[in-house]
């Protein structure tokens, strides 16, 4: 079963403007953590911000805000004052607390962000 | 700060050849981790290590795949026979153990002709 949902194949937004991305997930642990990677044309991960299953706020991190929604299991990515280089692809991963120790993260299929000038 | 390196950045080979990809990963990190993503999918993980230990591998690893980290610094990932759907993006990440953040290399691009 698909552990993380993005919804949103692809979304423009145009520059100085906010843009949410739309992230649900699904598990049974009560202890997990939640990730946004930005991913540009070059092709490298880049970590943009977390969000633990226990932290009572909402993380933020400069112009990149987490909306967390733990009853509805959503995880949404809030950019604020969009830039053109933002334009990328956008990814939510978990990782649970199952057996395997903190080990592996589970992906989105990605959301791929154009900002217009 | 030197940030997870990949080598190389792109190979290209022929069915049934075999090829080996390195990564080394943040010195202070201990636990390194490869995933592949495929054209418009998000990283799918392969295998992680802690130190020079292989904790958990995926069933995506056939028995075509292999991967190493003898002395616990940097990793091989080995594909032999190579197939066309082994094409895909390669990627490396590190960090330190116990639920840290993960950070990833650039990636080695895989076309397998």
């Amino acid at each position: 079963a698909q552990k993380i949902t993005q919804t949103q194949p692809g979304m423009f937004v145009q520059e100085k403007e906010a843009v949410t991305l739309d992230c649900t997930y699904d598990t049974s642990d009560q202890s997990y953590g939640l990730f946004w990677y930005k991913q540009p044309s070059s092709g490298e991960m880049i970590f943009l911000i977390y969000q633990g299953s226990y932290d009572e706020q909402n993380a933020t991190e400069g112009r990149y805000s987490l909306n967390f929604q733990k009853a509805r299991k959503s995880a949404n990515l809030v950019i604020s004052a969009s830039q053109l280089g933002d334009s990328a692809m956008y990814f939510c991963a978990m990782r649970e607390a199952t057996t395997d120790s903190w080990g592996k993260l589970q992906f989105g299929a990605g959301t791929q962000v154009v900002v217009t000038p | 700060d030197t940030g997870v390196s990949q080598d190389p950045r792109h190979k290209i080979t022929k069915r049934g050849q075999n090829v080996t990809f390195r990564c080394d990963p943040i010195s202070e990190h201990n636990r390194l981790y490869w995933y592949r993503q495929t054209l418009g999918q998000g990283p799918e993980f392969l295998t992680y290590f802690q130190n020079e230990a292989q904790l958990e591998k995926s069933r995506l690893l056939s028995d075509r795949f292999s991967a190493e980290r003898p002395k616990g610094s940097f990793s091989t990932l080995e594909i032999q026979r190579t197939e066309q759907g082994d094409s895909a993006m390669y990627l490396c990440a590190s960090s330190r153990p116990y639920g840290d953040t993960q950070y990833f290399g650039p990636g080695t691009r895989l076309t397998v002709l």
